[in-house]
This record gives structure tokens, C-alpha cells and sequence, in this order.
């Protein structure tokens, strides 16, 4: 069973730049939720998409935006890059009755 | 409003001796609970979790955490350490049914000594 995945692995970006993270939740798993984690610190909510809509966001700017695709996969959009925007972005999953979320490995982002 | 604290950004102990990971939270309403293990340039693994019922609850690796509601604690133990410990560990809460939103603590990371 495949966990969750996440692409791709590392990128580099310039600022003012717009980059495309990508995410497949694990199977039957129907939830999505991203995270950024700046180096050193915790992760903070980004949003959650359940149902191709966000359901809740965190306190982020608009720059921010994703989408959740009909077999549940998920992109999260990033434009205008800044410097503070690189960070390690998590994507996790779960089923949506459920509380407890599966990680996957992370998209290193490095703004330049 | 949530929050989780992690007291001890950084704790030592020798292989074989106990692990205290020490975790408290606010929370408006009966909180669920998680411990994370991070390992260098990996996701999120779940150790365990505490939503209803026993307080005691148990997990992979031999980890146990015990919610103590009276002190909005949620604290992480192992009996004796292992090289292979070795990470950063975040405890995280949610309290809004539905929506699950996780609030992380910092982070603590743990060091084994040989």
C-alpha cells in the first residue's frame, strides 16, 4: 500500500517566481492537508481540501492557493515567490471521519 | 485558542535510559492528541495518538504517552533509548472535529548517547 507521495523532492526557485507542489494522498484516504515547515520549526497549517474545496485554511496569504483533483490528488500553488517561502512543504492525508493524518516525505522548496 | 508546548528544545540521554519528551497544550474543548517522529530530511511519521478513551495509549517503537487532562499534558516516554531514537519529535493537537486541523509544537529533538 502506498503511502502518501509527494513531487518533486527539491526544487529551486527565484523570487517573484510561481511554483506547482504536487501531492497523492494514501489509498482511501480522501483528505488533504499541506503544511510548511521553515527550518528549525514545527509545521504550520496551510489549508485542507476535502471534496476538491478548501475546507480551512491557516494564516496564510492569498500568494497561497491549491486544488484537490476527483481521485483526491492535490497541488499547492505558490506565487510571487519571497525568500521566506523556502521551507520544507508537507502534504498529509487522511480519511475524512478520522482525525489522525499520514505525512509524506516533503517537497524541499529553496527561494532565491 | 490552540497552542502545544514543548519544553526542551533539544534533550540528551544515554542508550538504555529513559526518554521524556514533555508535551502541554491549550484547548477550549476535550483536545485529540499525536507525537510525530521526524527523521533528517523526512516527512512526519505517526507514533501514536490519543482521541477518546484510554489515557494511556501506546505506540510503535515502544513509545506510551499519557493524557493527563488536570495538566494539560501529553507527554511521550520510552523505557530505554535506542541509537535509532535519534530525531525530532512534535507534538501536535487538534481540537476541531470535522476539519482536524493539527497545531505542531516546536519540536524537541533527541540526542542518544552511546
Amino acid at each position: 500500500d502506498a503511502g502518501v507521495t509527494q513531487s518533486p523532492t527539491h526544487l529551486i526557485k527565484t523570487r517573484g517566481q510561481q511554483v506547482t507542489l504536487r501531492c497523492s494522498p494514501k489509498s482511501g484516504h480522501d483528505t488533504v492537508s499541506w503544511y510548511q515547515q521553515a527550518l528549525g520549526q514545527g509545521p504550520q497549517f496551510i489549508f485542507q481540501y476535502y471534496e476538491e474545496e478548501e475546507r480551512q485554511r491557516g494564516n496564510f496569504p492569498d500568494r497561497f492557493s491549491g486544488h484537490q483533483f476527483p481521485n483526491y490528488s492535490s497541488e499547492l500553488n505558490v506565487n510571487a515567490l519571497l525568500l521566506g517561502d523556502s521551507a520544507l512543504y508537507l502534504c498529509a492525508s487522511s480519511r475524512g471521519d478520522r482525525p489522525e493524518q499520514y505525512f509524506g516525505p516533503g517537497t524541499r522548496l529553496t527561494v532565491t | 485558542a490552540q497552542s502545544v508546548t514543548q519544553l526542551g528544545s533539544h534533550v540528551s540521554v544515554s542508550e538504555g535510559a529513559l526518554v521524556l519528551l514533555r508535551c502541554n497544550y491549550s484547548s477550549s474543548v476535550p483536545p485529540y492528541l499525536f507525537w510525530y517522529v521526524q527523521y533528517p530530511n523526512q516527512g512526519l511519521q505517526l507514533l501514536l495518538k490519543y482521541t477518546t478513551g484510554a489515557t494511556l495509549v501506546k505506540g510503535i517503537n515502544g513509545f506510551e504517552a499519557e493524557f493527563k487532562k488536570s495538566e494539560t499534558s501529553f507527554h511521550l516516554t520510552k523505557p530505554s533509548a535506542h541509537m535509532s531514537d535519534a530525531a525530532e519529535y512534535f507534538c501536535a493537537v487538534s481540537d476541531q472535529p470535522g476539519t482536524y486541523k493539527y497545531i505542531f509544537g516546536t519540536g524537541t529533538r533527541l540526542k542518544v548517547l552511546a
